[in-house]
């Protein structure tokens, strides 16, 4: 088992750039979500499915998009990347949605100049 | 309203002592989890333990224990025999069961000197 893998580890995008954060996991697990972290905030949840064909919006998911067209894939969009952007992305998965652990990948620190 | 407070931002214990980081929680839900996650230098995030809302005994795994005051709102967590290797940020979390959402803390910074 791979666990929970993210791709890129390290990503620098221009104002006003697209670009996709990958997120997978062979645990077969149903729920997955991302997270923020910026320095003294904790991890926020931007987006996050409870299964394949359902998303459903965290507390700040303003200029990120998401889709779940399969159990192992959760891929993050960011539509025009802006400086405020600028964070680790970290995504997790579980395997259910009362599950007691959510197991997380080893984040993408994203730079937006 | 702040679901999760940690009112330490940083905190020192000396090797082989017992270290308490202080988590309190905001809710109306009945059924919640309440977690810790450890957060090395490195930047993975490690699950130390779970405790569940209505969970009688306070969740433990190895040297970490979770001290569960349901009326009060909190959830500390408890390390014993502090270690080296235990200095990290330290995330408490709380998932909610109407909201589906697990919200965090802004940390802990904790530090173990030999």
């Amino acid at each position: 088992n791979a666990g929970v893998t993210q791709t890129p580890k390290f990503q620098v995008l221009k104002t006003g750039q697209s670009m996709t954060l990958q997120c997978a996991q062979d645990m077969n697990h149903e729920y997955m979500s991302w997270y923020r972290q910026d320095p003294g905030m904790g991890l926020r949840l931007i987006h996050y499915s409870v299964g394949a064909g359902i998303t459903d919006q965290g507390e700040v998911p303003n200029g990120y998009n998401v889709s779940r067209s399969t159990t192992e894939d959760f891929p993050l969009r960011l539509l025009s990347a802006a400086p405020s952007q600028t964070s680790v992305y970290f995504c997790a998965s579980s395997f259910a949605t009362g599950s007691h652990e959510q197991y997380f990948g080893p984040g993408t620190r994203l730079t937006v100049t | 309203a702040q679901k999760i407070t940690q009112t330490q931002p940083g905190m020192f214990v000396q090797e082989k002592e017992a270290v308490t980081l202080d988590c309190t929680y905001d809710t109306s839900d009945q059924s919640y989890g309440l977690f810790w996650y450890k957060q090395p230098s490195s930047g993975e995030m490690i699950f130390l333990i779970y405790q569940g809302s209505y969970d009688e005994q306070n969740a433990t795994e190895g040297r970490y224990s979770l001290n569960f005051q349901k009326a009060r709102k909190s959830a500390n967590l408890v390390i014993s025999a502090s270690q080296l290797g235990d200095s990290a940020m330290y995330f408490c979390a709380m998932r909610e069961e109407i909201v589906n959402k697990l919200v965090f803390g802004a940390g802990t910074i904790l530090r173990v000197k030999s």
